[in-house]
Formats: C-alpha cells, sequence, structure tokens
C-alpha cells in the first residue's frame, strides 16, 4: 500500500538545538510529498511540498526538509528551534486511487515538544 | 484572501441523530476535500469535490456523505451517528485537486457524539 511512516512518536529537543523530525514513504511512481503542522485545537497548516526539482524543499517559519530517494525519506529539519513550534507534525503524499484522481494519505504524526 | 473556513466550530449531538458541516474554501479553488481526524485512526480520507461531483470517497459507511454547490462550498452529511464518529472533522481546499496542488485546511468541526 502506498503509504508514509514517521517512526517517532514524539521528539524533544532543547531551544536553539536542530531539530528533525522523520518521515520515510512507500509509494509507486513519483512522490508527491508535504509536510503540514497542527496546534491544539486547529487545522493542519501547510508547511512546505516537494514535488520535483531541488532535494531540499525550504519552507514556511523556517522548516526545510530533504528528499532521499535512496532512503525514500523526507525529513523534516529546523536549524534553531524555537519553544513556539512545539506542535504536532504530519507528513504525507499523494496517492493516486481507482477513480484516476488523487488524496492525500498521512502519516500518524510526530509529537515535537522544544523546551525552553 | 481568506482562509479555509469551517461552521459550526464545536458541535454536541446525541446517538441516532443526524447533522451537517459547512465548509467555504479559499475563493478560486474548486477543490474541496474532507477528513476525518481521531486518536485512534489519525486522519482519515473522506471524499472529495470537484465542479459539484464527487471524485473521490474513501472507506467509510454510506451515512457519511457530501455535497458540493456551484460556488464551490461544500456540506458533509452524518446521518444516524454513533459514538466512534466523535472526532475533528476538517475541510481543505485546492485549486484543482491536482497532484502538485497545495490543499489548505480549515480549523476543522469538533463533533461529539454523546
Amino acid at each position: 500500500a502506498q503509504s508514509v511512516a514517521q517512526p517517532e512518536d514524539q521528539v524533544n529537543v532543547a531551544e536553539g538545538n536542530p531539530l528533525t523530525v522523520k518521515c520515510t514513504y512507500s509509494v509507486s511512481g513519483n512522490p508527491y510529498l508535504f509536510w503540514y503542522v497542527q496546534y491544539p485545537n486547529r487545522g493542519l497548516q501547510f508547511l512546505l511540498k516537494y514535488i520535483t526539482g531541488d532535494n531540499l524543499v525550504k519552507g514556511s517559519y523556517g522548516f526545510e526538509a530533504e528528499f532521499n530517494k535512496s532512503q525514500t525519506s523526507f525529513h523534516l529539519k529546523k536549524p534553531s528551534a524555537l519553544v513556539s513550534d512545539s506542535a504536532l507534525y504530519f507528513c504525507a503524499v499523494r496517492v493516486l486511487m481507482n477513480t484516476g484522481f488523487q488524496k492525500l494519505v498521512f502519516g500518524t504524526g510526530t509529537r515535537l515538544l522544544v523546551s525552553p | 484572501k481568506a482562509g479555509v473556513t469551517q461552521t459550526p466550530r464545536y458541535l454536541i449531538k446525541t446517538r441516532g441523530q443526524q447533522v451537517t458541516l459547512s465548509c467555504s474554501p479559499i475563493s478560486g479553488h474548486r477543490s474541496v476535500s474532507w477528513y476525518q481526524q481521531t486518536p485512534g485512526q489519525g486522519l482519515q480520507f473522506l471524499f472529495e469535490y470537484f465542479s459539484e461531483t464527487q471524485r473521490n470517497k474513501g472507506n467509510f459507511p454510506g451515512r457519511f456523505s457530501g455535497r458540493q454547490f456551484s460556488n464551490s462550498r461544500s456540506e458533509m452529511n452524518v446521518s444516524t451517528l454513533e459514538l466512534g464518529d466523535s472526532a475533528l472533522y476538517l475541510c481543505a481546499s485546492s485549486f484543482l485537486g491536482a497532484h502538485t496542488d497545495t490543499q489548505y485546511f480549515g480549523p476543522g468541526t469538533r463533533l461529539t457524539v454523546l
């Protein structure tokens, strides 16, 4: 089945340190990958996406993600974490359905906790 | 541009009742998708509408239905509510729903079934 996996339920990092939230994917064909963030009692906010081109994608709020085809990974990174980055992060992939149209399939989410 | 809006933000219903949730997409967006988010199942795709037609449907029972209007606004309906329908229901819009399009999400409607 086409899917994404987020192997860590929670990531803890100190403010000012670099952070990485991991995501691996399994799709047939070209992967179209997305990262979203969710704050408590809120919807999902789009951070960045990989469609094609440069393997390093820059997004909102200083986040970036590195696409690695050989490792089928799309890890989210930030050079210096802020306490306000504490939230739930979702990796997602576009999946082609038998209708010929696509849907987003999400990972299980990773809770990021940034301590002061 | 205004973002995706969803109404109501919170709902409390009892088993057996039905509920209708509303979503207004970003201006110019024609594709609207609905997702259910629960602690146990995570984010699950419900259905997608484009130009008033349902293009995709997830693995949910027929109690879950939706529609889209000519102005791209969408509603979803859940009939004969069950306790397990308690969830955050998220609506997302995109320009055409193409594979490269970004889906932008609304704040969600929190449904509690008692």
